[in-house]
């Protein structure tokens, strides 16, 4: 069974600082993708990072994929009230029988103002 | 909007009861996944279809069923429901072809949540 740790689990910050979550497994995916999640509402889609090594921007987050695609690390600069919510990680499995995600624990990140 | 709906919203039911949950996809997405969220299990996989057939199983229950329709919605069974079936069932849909296999986007409804008394 593949299994992703997230952590931290809780983090509460104020406005303006920065932040990384990490997500670490023992296995190999084919690639991994981070969403954020809103009370009430499904998870959405942040970004997907493919290749080991690499790395993506989007705004003020930035995500990492390890050089062995076993763990990814989500990076947060200057936070902001707005970013407050659940961050998961979820490790694709893809293989000729289908589309599989394995999703982390999550990270319940709270920015106060 | 993601354009994935799901009902009902809310469902309260019994235990030993049975519940249908339904889901229709995106507008010309083929695949549908359906997923488990609990305060102690997080977010598991539970089935995942493509075009009316069965493509992967996660931890899904025996007593947990669904299937995929020609109009492509999908309907997850629960049946002789316990206490610890109560949770938020996401349906998720995607175009899912081979060679976007890999950045495949995966787009989650809004949820039904369950409530077994």
């Amino acid at each position: 069974t593949q299994l992703l740790e997230q952590s931290p689990q809780f983090l509460s910050i104020q406005e303006g600082e920065n932040l990384t979550v990490y997500c670490n497994s023992s296995s190999v995916f084919s690639s991994l993708q981070w969403y954020r999640q809103e009370p009430g509402e499904g998870p959405v889609l942040l970004v997907t990072v493919v290749t080991g090594g690499e790395v993506k921007k989007l705004k003020r987050l930035t995500f990492q994929f390890g050089d062995a695609r076993k763990d990814s690390s989500l990076h947060i600069t200057a936070a902001q009230p707005g970013d407050t919510g659940l961050y998961l990680c979820a490790g694709l499995s893809l293989d000729n029988a289908g589309n599989m995600l394995t999703f982390g624990g999550g990270t319940r990140l709270m920015v106060k103002p | 909007d993601s354009g994935v709906t799901q009902t009902p919203k809310h469902l309260i039911t019994a235990t030993g009861q049975r519940v249908t949950l339904r889901c229709s996809p995106r507008s010309g997405d083929l695949s549908v996944y359906w997923y488990q969220q609990s305060l102690d299990q997080g977010l598991q996989f539970l089935i995942h279809y493509y075009n009316g057939e069965e493509r992967a199983k996660g931890n899904i229950l025996e007593r947990f069923s669904a299937q995929q329709f020609p109009d492509l919605h999908s309907e997850l069974n629960l049946s002789s429901l316990e206490l610890g079936d109560s949770a938020l069932y996401f349906c998720a849909s995607s175009v899912d072809y081979w060679w976007e296999g890999l950045t495949d986007t995966q787009y989650f409804g809004p949820g039904t949540r369950l409530t077994v008394l």
